[in-house]
Formats: C-alpha cells, sequence, structure tokens
C-alpha cells in the first residue's frame, strides 16, 4: 500500500535560519510522483514540486530545495534562510505512476512550519 | 475563473440534514477530485472523477456521501443526514490528469 509520513509534526524556527522538512514514503509502483505543498493560514494548497521516480537530480529553486533519494525513499524539501512569510503546513504527497495513474495523491499528515521574526 | 472554485465557503448545518458542497474546477481539466482535511490532520482523498465517470470512489466513508459531475464541469458533493464527525474541510482539486493537482479553497463544513 502506499503510504507518506511526515515524522514532524510541527517545526519551529527563527528568521534566517535554515530549516528541512523530511518525508519518508512506501509504494510497491517502480514509477512514481512526488509532490510538496503548502498550505498557508488562508487554507489553499499550493503547489511547489512534482518529481517523478526515475529523477533522482536534486532541484533547487530560490530558497527551496528537495533531495530525492531513492534509497532511502525519502523526499526531504530544504528552506534556506526561512522567512516568517514561510509559516504554513507543508504537505508531501505521492501519486502512483504508470498506467495506474490517475493523479490521486496520497499525503502525509503534514508538517506546520512557524517561523519567528 | 482561473483557479478552483468552491461553494460555499463555510457551512454549518445541523445533525441530521443534508448538505451539498460545490466544485468548479478550472476549464478544460478532465480529472476532478474531492479530498477531506480534519482539524490538524493531512488530506484524506475521498473519490475522483475523469469526466463525468467516477472510477475510483474507494474514499468516500459511508453511504451517506455521494457525488456527481456534470461532463468535465461542475461536480457536487452530497453528505446526507450529516453528523458531527464530518465536520472538516472539504477540498476540491482539478488536473489534467497527470500533472499537478489544483486545489479550491475548500468548503468548511461544522455540524452542530
Amino acid at each position: 500500500a502506499q503510504k507518506v509520513t511526515q515524522a514532524q509534526t510541527e517545526i519551529s524556527v527563527v528568521e534566517k535560519e535554515d530549516v528541512t522538512l523530511d518525508c519518508v514514503y512506501e509504494t510497491r509502483d517502480t514509477t512514481y510522483y512526488l509532490f510538496w505543498y503548502k498550505q498557508p493560514p488562508s487554507g489553499e494548497l499550493v503547489f511547489l514540486i512534482r518529481r517523478n521516480s526515475f529523477d533522482e537530480q536534486n532541484e533547487i529553486s530560490g530558497r527551496y530545495s528537495w533531495n530525492f533519494q531513492k534509497s532511502t525513499s525519502s523526499f526531504n524539501f530544504t528552506i534556506t534562510a526561512s522567512q516568517v512569510v514561510d509559516s504554513a503546513v507543508y504537505f508531501c504527497a505521492l501519486s502512483e505512476g504508470g498506467s495506474g495513474n490517475t493523479g490521486k495523491l496520497i499525503f502525509g499528515q503534514g508538517t506546520t512550519l512557524q517561523v519567528k521574526p | 475563473g482561473a483557479g478552483v472554485s468552491q461553494s460555499p465557503s463555510n457551512k454549518v448545518t445541523e445533525k441530521g440534514k443534508d448538505v451539498e458542497l460545490r466544485c468548479d474546477p478550472i476549464s478544460g481539466h478532465t480529472a476532478l477530485y474531492w479530498y477531506r482535511q480534519r482539524l490538524g490532520q493531512g488530506l484524506e482523498f475521498l473519490i475522483y472523477f475523469q469526466g463525468n465517470s467516477a472510477p475510483d470512489k474507494s474514499g468516500l466513508p459511508s453511504d451517506r456521501f455521494s457525488a456527481e459531475r456534470t461532463g468535465e464541469s461542475v461536480s457536487t458533493l452530497t453528505i446526507q443526514r450529516t453528523q458531527q464527525e464530518d465536520s472538516a474541510v472539504y477540498l476540491c482539486a482539478s488536473s489534467l490528469g497527470t500533472v499537478e493537482a489544483f486545489f479550491g479553497q475548500g468548503t468548511r463544513l461544522t455540524v452542530v
């Protein structure tokens, strides 16, 4: 069965600190997709990144970076030089690929990040 | 509109009443999903539509929950005989199938 685990329930940092949000997944599929979404206090989920299982190259987008390691089934998310506006709940999600790909997402429980000024 | 639109944004209902939640997906998006998010929890998948058919209803928690979709347009999630445990935010998302899903702002349902 597919499962996503975000072991960190809440993280609190001071502005400008770096912070890493952990995500571990389980799937029997060889083709799958991994996602990160941000949910600010307004409630709407904001798409951050999509990565397929064949692309283990790490990605950087501004202050955000992602580390995908198939060997440990992890897809961790790092925010460099955090800002107060980064305060939100962050969700990691998994979607099966191949012929079974419907786009249906299995979400982790989320990590609440609080960045204090 | 440009994004996924859900209505109402908030709904308070009495236990035992029926409610209908509406989702307008992004125009042209063939796939539509309903999720439920209980307070402090992650998102639970409820149902998936491809066009107006629902090949995956595996997440509907009971037969009190049902959903319809008109073509590749509006979807309605209906909860009959609401219970207090149905209180949650109900989120709708749409996509072109295999790429990222775009979410609406959700309907916050409170059953009193």
